[in-house]
């Protein structure tokens, strides 16, 4: 079965310091996998995919994330935080199942970006 | 470029009653699907659809009711509403490629009182 774990559902950085948000999965062949960020009373927007091409991934707002197969990981990250980018999280796996394809949403991680 | 629309975008229910939530999407996505979300528990696939007149559950099917007679269009309907289905429910398309991300709209905030 697949599934994926958000291993925060908080996270708080000061404006200008890095932001690491951590997503594992588990899936039994080499999944797609995707960030969303939801700002408040907003709907999902896609901040970037893993699609089987390159493991580093970058995407919108100076976000990226690598793709780590050994350790089954999918971080997402940004190496200086801006107050915009409080928001909540989602990393999402995607997978067949044999007659249709489905995502997996985590569970989500709040981001709080303090002055 | 509409994307997907949801509406109504808030709702007041009372128990019992019934209501539907319309999604349309102009994208000509063959996949269609509903989800909810509730606090700490990201979002639940309700029902999806893999194209017109074709429509399956997801993990959280109960008190709900889909159909899908065009590619646009996909409504929901809440047979007989209860205060467990307050919520903000979300459509999403998307092509029927596993690699490809889904297309949301912007979310009804339901209550049951």
């Amino acid at each position: 079965a697949q599934s994926v774990t958000q291993l925060d559902s908080h996270v708080s950085v000061s404006e200008g310091t890095p932001v690491l948000l951590r997503c594992n999965y588990s899936s039994s062949y080499s999944p797609s996998l995707f960030w969303y960020v939801q700002h408040p009373n907003k709907g999902l927007q896609l901040l970037l995919k893993y699609t089987s091409a390159a493991t580093l991934v970058k995407g919108i707002n100076g976000f990226e994330a690598e793709f780590k197969k050994s350790e089954t990981s999918f971080h997402l990250t940004k190496p200086s935080a801006h107050m915009s980018d409080a928001a909540e999280y989602f990393c999402v796996v995607s997978f067949y199942t044999g007659t249709a394809s489905k995502l997996t949403f985590g569970t989500g991680t709040r981001l709080q970006v303090t002055l | 470029n509409a994307g997907v629309t949801q509406t109504p975008k808030f709702q007041v229910l009372k128990t019992g009653q019934s209501m539907t939530l319309q999604c349309a999407q102009d994208m000509n996505h063959e996949y269609m699907s509903w989800y909810r979300q509730d606090p700490g528990m990201g979002l639940r696939l309700i029902h999806y659809s893999v194209g017109a007149g074709i429509t399956d559950q997801g993990e959280v099917p109960n008190g709900y009711n889909v159909s899908r007679s065009t590619t646009e269009d996909f409504p929901l309907r809440l047979l007989s509403a209860a205060p467990s289905q307050t919520s903000v429910y979300f459509c999403a398309s998307r092509t029927p490629s596993e690699n490809t991300e889904a297309f949301f709209g912007q979310g009804t905030r339901l209550t049951v009182v």
